[in-house]
């Protein structure tokens, strides 16, 4: 398997769920970012993490909250979202921080 | 306004024509990155370029710094090229991609 996988591709969750987001890349790059897709408004970085480290956390709220436990996996926890939370969540992976970016599928989440 | 403006913001055309969508920004830039989002969500990233030009089979990037504009252009579009076109800056000395609002290119057959 090669590329950026995330799972799962879609996912309901009421308000008071907990899920977890997963992305895995199998490129042997060394930074991994999450994106944020609402309808009609341009992708917004969430996180980004550089070998392990974040070194980027844009203002997200508390209730979304990533784990990046070795170069090749990163995970959004998901807790007691709110409707507005509903979106298409994409995982990134680069060789090093901002260079070309290779995506995954991303995960269609809607919060009930 | 964003820092990063693309036009048009949606596009149709019939099958063979020769496509163009542009790209403006408004800061100092290390680099660009054209990027191709399909129906089901997926992003292919298709170019990452600071100067010049850059060509993959139909697909031509182009880059003016002094003008801060660039240009995507697709020779003989398909209806497979249908998807949303993003353009994405990095400015210089930043950490973070600035995103346009994509364009979205419809080719009929």
């Amino acid at each position: 398997e090669t590329g950026v996988t995330q799972t799962p591709r879609h996912l309901v969750m009421g308000m008071t769920n907990k899920k977890s987001l997963k992305c895995e890349q199998h490129l042997g790059h060394n930074a991994m970012y999450w994106y944020k897709q609402s309808a009609k408004k341009p992708l917004e970085l969430m996180f980004v993490y550089s070998l392990e480290e974040r070194v980027e956390n844009n203002s997200v709220p508390s209730r979304l909250s990533p784990e990046c436990p070795n170069s090749s996996h990163l995970f959004l926890h998901l807790h007691t979202l709110q409707p507005e939370d509903s979106a298409l969540y994409l995982c990134a992976s680069s060789q090093e921080a901002w260079t070309s970016l290779h995506f995954g599928n991303g995960t269609r989440l809607t919060v009930t | 306004k964003n820092e990063v403006e693309q036009s048009p913001q949606n596009l149709t055309a019939q099958e063979g024509e020769f496509i163009t969508i542009n790209c403006s920004y408004s800061v100092g830039i290390s680099a660009l990155h054209w990027l191709q989002q399909h129906p089901g969500g997926g992003i292919v990233s298709l170019f990452m370029l600071s100067s010049g030009k850059k060509k993959h089979g139909r697909l031509i990037a182009t880059i003016n710094i002094q003008e801060k504009h660039s240009s995507l252009h697709i020779t003989a579009s398909h209806p497979r090229d249908s998807a949303v076109y993003i353009c994405a800056a990095l400015p210089r000395g930043a950490q973070k991609l600035v995103f346009g609002q994509g364009t979205r290119l419809t080719i009929n057959p």
